[in-house]
């Protein structure tokens, strides 16, 4: 049982490069986030979605675009990266509800460099 | 404006002791509360949570107190070993609302020393 999975561990990117982190889960969870993560800043949330085909704005949406094509799937873009993109993102998925555990279950993570 | 506020950043205790870490918030919805571990490179755990309807809940050497009235909970971490040096992450949730995402406090950093 894998979880949740990001793609890739690592990237170094240089200013204005885009490119796509792929986030996949394979528990059924309707819920999909994705969480920037600085020091001191704590878990931002950039942009999350409650099923599929539905995306919704977080904190810090801005210079992130996202998808959900398919109910196991959460892709995060960057069109053009800036530098001050440069952190550790999370993907999280999780269920929702009164009644449910609403456990998030996060990935390892993607570090994202941009030079 | 921060919804939920945690201190301290950074928490240093020695082997043995009390690590205490504390959570407030303001908006009267939440209904749950979670505390989330992380140890380095890896993605945030879930380690205990609690419903405003218990004042406490204990886990083995973890436990999160409530405090409703005050709109405060805090995690207490007893007998600390260097094991437990991590990052932990108070939240809060409306699990009641639907489709609001958890709220994350901006962590604080536990360093147990022998």
């Amino acid at each position: 049982n894998a979880g949740v999975t990001q793609t890739p561990k690592f990237r170094v990117l240089k200013t204005g490069q885009s490119m796509t982190l792929l986030c996949a889960q394979d528990m059924n969870h309707e819920y999909m986030y994705w969480y920037r993560q600085d020091p001191g800043m704590g878990l931002r949330l950039i942009h999350y979605s409650v099923g599929e085909g539905t995306t919704a704005k977080g904190e810090v949406p801005d210079g992130y675009n996202v998808s959900r094509l398919k109910k196991q799937n959460f892709l995060l873009g960057l069109e053009s990266a800036a530098p001050s993109q440069t952190s550790v993102y999370f993907c999280a998925s999780g269920s929702r509800g009164t009644g449910v555990n609403t456990e998030a279950f996060f990935g390892q993570g993607t570090r994202l460099t941009v030079v | 404006q921060q919804q939920v506020k945690q201190s301290p950043q950074s928490l240093i205790v020695q082997k043995g002791g009390i690590s205490i870490i504390n959570c407030a918030y303001e908006n009267t919805a939440f209904d749950y509360f979670p505390w989330y571990q992380q140890f380095p490179g890896k993605g945030p755990a879930l380690l205990i949570a609690i419903r405003p309807d218990v004042s406490e809940k204990k886990e083995g050497r973890f436990t999160i107190s409530f405090n409703k009235s005050a709109k405060q909970f805090s995690l207490h971490i007893m007998d600390s070993q260097p094991g437990d040096s991590a990052t932990y992450f108070c939240a809060a949730d409306r699990r009641n609302s639907g489709n609001t995402p958890l709220v994350f406090g901006k962590g604080t950093r536990l360093s147990v020393i022998a």
